[in-house]
């Protein structure tokens, strides 16, 4: 099945810095990633995705780059802000939504 | 956008009894839905693919007795976690996405369970 890392686990950043968590996979077949913002206790939220047949998205502040070839991809953050603080979560899907994997997860602190 | 709401938010149960949960698309159909557990500062981990009409899938693992999914509807799928235990408390959330092509995942809000 599917594998999925996610990097780092925890990350402090100083307001203004910027921030990026990486995720690889190990399916060549996974075509579409997505990521999600989770606050404590509430639901994941989708921020940015990206499809296999693109290298990079990007909206406002967030940015997704994806490497097929090396089965990576990546959350960049600019001018980080405290409400940016939270969990952010990768996912990998493969088909139609037939399976979704998700990363393990990194909290993301923002410091004023 | 598409809403997926889900109840109850937070319950407290004795040990024994059963709690269901429910996971409602509203403004749009899902054959398809999926439900999730995640411990504290944990990832989501899936435990079992709901199927309008027909029997979830479950993951490796997870007790299809245990854990009962209903998929009645295009809009309604249900979890309810029989003869619940302490170490059944946890966060469940749901997800569901429209039939639609390229319509991405949308989460419920989850539901806290406490067994005492």
């Amino acid at each position: 099945g599917e594998n999925v890392e996610q990097h780092p686990s925890t990350l402090s950043v100083q307001e203004g810095d910027s921030a990026v968590i990486k995720c690889t996979y190990s399916d060549s077949a996974s075509n579409y990633f997505p990521w999600y913002k989770q606050e404590l206790g509430k639901r994941p939220q989708l921020i940015i995705d990206i499809r296999s047949n693109v290298g990079e998205k990007k909206d406002q502040r967030i940015a997704v780059t994806l490497n097929k070839t090396a089965k990576h991809f990546s959350l960049h953050i600019t001018e980080t802000q405290p409400e940016d603080s939270a969990v952010y979560f990768c996912a990998v899907v493969l088909g139609g939504y037939q399976k979704v994997t998700f990363g393990t997860g990194t909290k993301l602190q923002v410091i004023p | 956008g598409a809403v997926v709401s889900q109840h109850p938010s937070r319950v407290i149960c004795k040990s024994g009894t059963s709690v269901k949960i429910e996971c409602r698309s509203l403004d749009f159909q899902a054959t398809t839905m999926f439900w999730y557990r995640q411990f504290p500062k944990k990832s989501l981990m899936l435990m079992a693919t709901s199927n309008e009409g027909s029997k979830a899938t479950y993951e490796q693992g997870v007790e299809k007795d245990k854990f009962l999914i209903n998929h009645a509807s295009l809009t309604l799928s249900t979890l309810t976690v029989t003869s619940a235990h302490p170490e059944d408390s946890s966060f469940y959330i749901c997800s569901a996405r429209d039939t639609g092509k390229n319509s991405p995942l949308h989460f419920g809000n989850g539901t806290r369970l406490t067994v005492t």
